[in-house]
């Protein structure tokens, strides 16, 4: 199975400020056929369910507001929220679709400071 | 609106069986996979397997392929988990998500499984 590896576990932070987290592979997730990263990230509320954030490693669901950025190939990927809004504080997990099983990280929660 | 309202949960006992339901609406089910995700309550996420558009191909965790069976019915638009020999360790959240060329876009509420004596 592939691991996916998120740093850091938790992360404390002040509105307005810029985060950054990052989810690393065991293996590349770049499908050099078609150029795409088999990488998501969801997010997740307390006592909600997971929602899809990003997908192909930078590309925003529908909806999802454009602080969030996906970035990263291969075996390194960064999501970074450029400016953080209350509404942002959630747990972030990572997923890799490239093999199966699928496999996700053990995620990254967002803290107020 | 995409709804997907899993059911079927509960506390069962080790060695038990239980089928979990996901009853899904306001898309054309029969033109996705769908598949199942648990969440421990540890809160670690597990992809459990999914199923193809018509039924005929399945995709297992290797660790829940030999306990675990996803099937669905295309014309109640409903998507099933049974799940045999539960463990403890089976305890989690799961939840009935759909599949498009995006990983799992749309996700249920969840049912809660308590595995225990």
């Amino acid at each position: 199975d592939i691991v996916m590896t998120q740093t850091p576990s938790s992360q404390a932070v002040s509105a307005g400020e810029k985060v950054t987290m990052s989810c690393k592979s065991s293996q590349s997730l770049l499908y050099n056929e078609n150029k795409k990263n088999y990488l998501a990230w969801y997010q997740q509320k307390p006592g909600q369910s997971p929602k899809l954030l990003i997908y192909w490693a930078s590309t925003r669901e529908s909806g999802v507001p454009d602080r969030f950025i996906g970035s990263g190939s291969g075996t390194d990927f960064t999501l970074t929220i450029s400016s953080v809004q209350a509404e942002d504080l959630a747990v972030y997990y990572c997923q890799q679709y490239y093999n199966f099983p699928y496999t996700f990280g053990a995620g990254t929660k967002l803290e107020l400071k | 609106e995409v709804q997907l309202v899993e059911s079927g949960g509960g506390l069962v006992q080790p060695g038990a069986s239980l089928k979990l339901s996901c009853v899904a609406s306001g898309f054309t089910f029969s033109d996705y996979w769908m598949s199942w995700v648990r969440q421990t309550p540890g809160k670690t996420m597990e992809w459990i397997g999914d199923i193809k558009y018509d039924g005929s191909y399945t995709n297992y965790a290797p660790s829940l392929k030999n306990r675990f069976t996803i099937s669905r019915d295309n014309a109640k638009s409903t998507l099933y988990l049974q799940m045999s020999n539960v463990r403890s360790e089976d305890t989690a959240t799961y939840y009935c998500t759909r599949e498009s060329d995006k990983p799992e876009d749309y996700w249920g509420q969840g049912v809660m499984v308590t595995v225990s004596s």
